[in-house]
Protein backbone atom coordinates (compact mmCIF):
# COMPACT_ATOMS: atom_id res chain seq x y z
CA UNK A 1 0.00 0.00 0.00
CA UNK A 2 1.74 3.56 -0.64
CA UNK A 3 2.55 4.82 2.37
CA UNK A 4 1.80 8.91 3.42
CA UNK A 5 4.11 9.98 6.37
CA UNK A 6 3.82 12.52 8.71
CA UNK A 7 6.29 14.72 10.94
CA UNK A 8 6.63 14.37 14.07
CA UNK A 9 4.36 12.11 15.30
CA UNK A 10 3.86 13.74 18.60
CA UNK A 11 3.73 17.67 19.23
CA UNK A 12 3.40 19.64 22.79
CA UNK A 13 3.11 23.41 22.27
CA UNK A 14 2.23 26.31 24.51
CA UNK A 15 -1.43 28.03 23.55
CA UNK A 16 -0.53 30.54 21.45
CA UNK A 17 2.38 29.19 19.53
CA UNK A 18 2.43 28.03 15.99
CA UNK A 19 2.89 24.60 14.97
CA UNK A 20 3.89 23.55 11.30
CA UNK A 21 2.90 20.01 11.02
CA UNK A 22 4.45 18.49 7.96
CA UNK A 23 3.51 15.71 5.46
CA UNK A 24 4.96 13.76 2.94
CA UNK A 25 2.36 12.84 0.20
CA UNK A 26 2.47 10.21 -2.30
CA UNK A 27 4.87 11.05 -5.14
CA UNK A 28 2.33 11.36 -8.36
CA UNK A 29 -0.74 12.18 -6.41
CA UNK A 30 -2.44 15.25 -6.77
CA UNK A 31 -4.87 16.05 -4.16
CA UNK A 32 -3.80 16.66 -0.79
CA UNK A 33 -6.24 16.93 2.69
CA UNK A 34 -5.66 17.43 5.80
CA UNK A 35 -8.18 16.17 8.45
CA UNK A 36 -8.79 16.06 12.32
CA UNK A 37 -9.82 13.82 15.09
CA UNK A 38 -10.04 15.28 18.67
CA UNK A 39 -9.76 12.38 21.54
CA UNK A 40 -13.20 10.45 21.01
CA UNK A 41 -14.78 12.08 18.18
CA UNK A 42 -15.50 11.54 14.54
CA UNK A 43 -12.68 12.39 11.85
CA UNK A 44 -13.30 16.06 10.73
CA UNK A 45 -12.17 17.57 7.40
CA UNK A 46 -10.13 20.67 7.61
CA UNK A 47 -8.85 21.38 4.14
CA UNK A 48 -8.21 20.02 0.84
CA UNK A 49 -5.20 21.37 -1.75
CA UNK A 50 -5.02 20.98 -4.84
CA UNK A 51 -2.66 22.71 -8.46
CA UNK A 52 -0.73 24.65 -5.31
CA UNK A 53 -3.90 26.30 -3.62
CA UNK A 54 -6.94 25.29 -1.32
CA UNK A 55 -9.82 23.59 -3.35
CA UNK A 56 -11.98 23.45 -0.10
CA UNK A 57 -12.05 24.18 3.23
CA UNK A 58 -14.62 23.50 6.38
CA UNK A 59 -15.58 26.30 8.79
CA UNK A 60 -13.45 24.97 11.28
CA UNK A 61 -10.23 25.94 9.46
CA UNK A 62 -10.26 29.38 10.32
CA UNK A 63 -7.43 32.51 9.66
CA UNK A 64 -5.47 30.37 12.66
CA UNK A 65 -4.78 27.54 9.75
CA UNK A 66 -3.03 27.48 6.49
CA UNK A 67 -1.92 24.79 4.32
CA UNK A 68 1.17 25.63 1.73
CA UNK A 69 3.76 23.03 -0.37
CA UNK A 70 6.75 24.63 0.19
CA UNK A 71 9.04 22.88 -1.67
CA UNK A 72 6.62 20.84 -4.17
CA UNK A 73 6.90 17.88 -2.57
CA UNK A 74 6.31 18.38 1.52
CA UNK A 75 2.50 19.46 2.53
CA UNK A 76 2.54 21.62 5.48
CA UNK A 77 -0.10 22.48 7.97
CA UNK A 78 0.18 25.66 10.15
CA UNK A 79 -1.86 26.78 12.85
CA UNK A 80 -0.67 30.43 14.16
CA UNK A 81 -1.73 30.66 17.39
CA UNK A 82 -2.96 27.42 18.71
CA UNK A 83 -5.69 26.89 21.32
CA UNK A 84 -6.70 24.42 23.80
CA UNK A 85 -9.41 22.86 21.70
CA UNK A 86 -6.84 22.56 18.84
CA UNK A 87 -5.28 19.53 21.23
CA UNK A 88 -6.23 16.53 18.54
CA UNK A 89 -4.38 14.49 15.91
CA UNK A 90 -4.06 15.66 12.53
CA UNK A 91 -4.00 13.24 9.51
CA UNK A 92 -3.10 14.07 6.01
CA UNK A 93 -4.36 11.72 3.43
CA UNK A 94 -3.42 11.72 -0.30
CA UNK A 95 -5.83 10.37 -3.55
CA UNK A 96 -4.84 7.62 -4.68
CA UNK A 97 -6.78 6.13 -7.73
CA UNK A 98 -9.73 5.19 -6.38
CA UNK A 99 -9.48 5.98 -2.62
CA UNK A 100 -7.99 8.22 -0.11
CA UNK A 101 -4.39 6.97 1.94
CA UNK A 102 -4.02 8.44 5.21
CA UNK A 103 -0.60 9.21 7.37
CA UNK A 104 -0.28 7.85 10.74
CA UNK A 105 -1.03 11.01 12.22
CA UNK A 106 0.32 13.79 14.56
CA UNK A 107 -0.74 14.49 17.56
CA UNK A 108 -0.73 17.99 18.65
CA UNK A 109 -1.34 18.68 22.57
CA UNK A 110 -1.44 22.01 23.59
CA UNK A 111 -0.90 22.87 27.08
CA UNK B 1 -23.19 13.64 0.14
CA UNK B 2 -25.17 10.48 0.60
CA UNK B 3 -25.61 10.18 4.76
CA UNK B 4 -24.70 6.89 6.29
CA UNK B 5 -26.16 4.79 9.55
CA UNK B 6 -24.37 2.14 10.92
CA UNK B 7 -24.35 0.21 14.31
CA UNK B 8 -22.78 2.17 17.29
CA UNK B 9 -20.94 -1.10 18.40
CA UNK B 10 -20.67 -4.88 18.04
CA UNK B 11 -18.90 -7.31 19.44
CA UNK B 12 -17.68 -10.85 18.53
CA UNK B 13 -15.43 -13.70 19.53
CA UNK B 14 -12.01 -14.52 17.90
CA UNK B 15 -12.62 -17.10 14.29
CA UNK B 16 -16.40 -15.50 13.65
CA UNK B 17 -17.70 -13.97 11.05
CA UNK B 18 -18.52 -10.51 11.27
CA UNK B 19 -21.02 -8.52 9.06
CA UNK B 20 -21.16 -5.10 9.67
CA UNK B 21 -24.22 -3.15 7.51
CA UNK B 22 -24.19 0.05 6.62
CA UNK B 23 -27.72 2.22 5.27
CA UNK B 24 -27.20 4.63 2.58
CA UNK B 25 -30.95 5.77 1.55
CA UNK B 26 -29.59 8.65 -0.66
CA UNK B 27 -26.84 6.97 -2.43
CA UNK B 28 -26.11 9.03 -5.87
CA UNK B 29 -25.61 7.05 -9.24
CA UNK B 30 -21.71 7.91 -9.49
CA UNK B 31 -21.06 6.88 -5.81
CA UNK B 32 -18.93 4.09 -4.81
CA UNK B 33 -19.51 2.88 -1.12
CA UNK B 34 -16.17 2.88 0.75
CA UNK B 35 -14.84 1.19 4.36
CA UNK B 36 -12.23 2.09 6.25
CA UNK B 37 -10.46 0.71 9.74
CA UNK B 38 -9.13 2.58 12.11
CA UNK B 39 -7.32 1.75 15.43
CA UNK B 40 -6.84 3.90 18.75
CA UNK B 41 -4.12 6.68 17.06
CA UNK B 42 -3.53 6.07 13.66
CA UNK B 43 -4.61 7.24 10.20
CA UNK B 44 -7.76 5.67 8.65
CA UNK B 45 -7.11 2.51 6.47
CA UNK B 46 -9.00 1.96 3.31
CA UNK B 47 -9.94 -1.80 3.36
CA UNK B 48 -12.34 -2.25 0.28
CA UNK B 49 -14.96 -0.44 -2.00
CA UNK B 50 -17.21 -1.44 -4.45
CA UNK B 51 -20.45 0.02 -6.74
CA UNK B 52 -22.54 -3.05 -6.97
CA UNK B 53 -22.98 -6.54 -5.90
CA UNK B 54 -20.29 -8.44 -4.29
CA UNK B 55 -16.44 -7.50 -3.89
CA UNK B 56 -13.77 -9.42 -2.33
CA UNK B 57 -9.99 -9.15 -1.48
CA UNK B 58 -8.16 -10.51 0.75
CA UNK B 59 -9.05 -8.74 4.22
CA UNK B 60 -13.10 -8.65 3.37
CA UNK B 61 -16.15 -9.16 1.05
CA UNK B 62 -18.57 -5.91 0.67
CA UNK B 63 -21.61 -6.92 -0.04
CA UNK B 64 -24.18 -4.23 -2.13
CA UNK B 65 -27.97 -5.30 -2.73
CA UNK B 66 -29.32 -4.13 -6.40
CA UNK B 67 -30.75 -1.26 -5.07
CA UNK B 68 -27.58 -0.07 -3.29
CA UNK B 69 -29.23 1.71 -0.26
CA UNK B 70 -27.41 -0.55 2.12
CA UNK B 71 -24.26 -2.89 2.06
CA UNK B 72 -22.31 -4.89 4.52
CA UNK B 73 -18.94 -5.38 5.42
CA UNK B 74 -18.14 -9.48 5.82
CA UNK B 75 -15.08 -9.55 7.82
CA UNK B 76 -14.21 -13.55 8.17
CA UNK B 77 -12.72 -15.30 10.80
CA UNK B 78 -12.00 -12.56 12.80
CA UNK B 79 -8.91 -12.06 15.43
CA UNK B 80 -8.42 -9.55 18.04
CA UNK B 81 -6.14 -7.57 16.03
CA UNK B 82 -9.39 -6.87 14.08
CA UNK B 83 -10.47 -4.77 17.19
CA UNK B 84 -10.98 -1.44 15.90
CA UNK B 85 -13.76 1.55 14.63
CA UNK B 86 -15.02 0.56 10.69
CA UNK B 87 -15.90 3.17 8.97
CA UNK B 88 -18.58 3.55 6.03
CA UNK B 89 -18.70 6.27 3.84
CA UNK B 90 -20.22 7.01 0.30
CA UNK B 91 -19.07 9.41 -2.09
CA UNK B 92 -17.63 9.71 -6.01
CA UNK B 93 -14.43 9.23 -6.14
CA UNK B 94 -13.73 9.05 -9.82
CA UNK B 95 -12.53 12.56 -11.20
CA UNK B 96 -9.99 12.66 -8.34
CA UNK B 97 -11.31 15.20 -6.10
CA UNK B 98 -13.02 13.53 -2.78
CA UNK B 99 -13.90 15.16 0.14
CA UNK B 100 -14.67 12.29 2.92
CA UNK B 101 -17.17 12.46 5.32
CA UNK B 102 -16.55 10.73 8.64
CA UNK B 103 -19.39 9.19 10.79
CA UNK B 104 -19.27 7.63 14.09
CA UNK B 105 -18.23 4.43 12.40
CA UNK B 106 -18.97 1.37 14.25
CA UNK B 107 -16.57 0.15 17.13
CA UNK B 108 -16.36 -3.74 16.83
CA UNK B 109 -14.18 -5.62 19.86
CA UNK B 110 -13.19 -9.04 19.30
CA UNK B 111 -13.48 -11.01 22.54
CA UNK B 112 -11.06 -13.92 23.01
Amino acid sequence: EPEVTQTPSHQVTQMGQEVILRCVPISNHLYFYWYRQILGQKVEFLVSFYNNEISEKSEIFDDQFSVERPDGSNFTLKIRSTKLEDSAMYFCANDGTDTQYFGPGTRLTVL
Amino acid sequence: LAKTTQPISMDSYEGQEVNITCSHNNIATNDYITWYQQFPSQGPRFIIQGYKTKVTNEVASLFIPADRKSSTLSLPRVSLSDTAVYYCLVGDPTGGYNKLIFGAGTRLAVHP
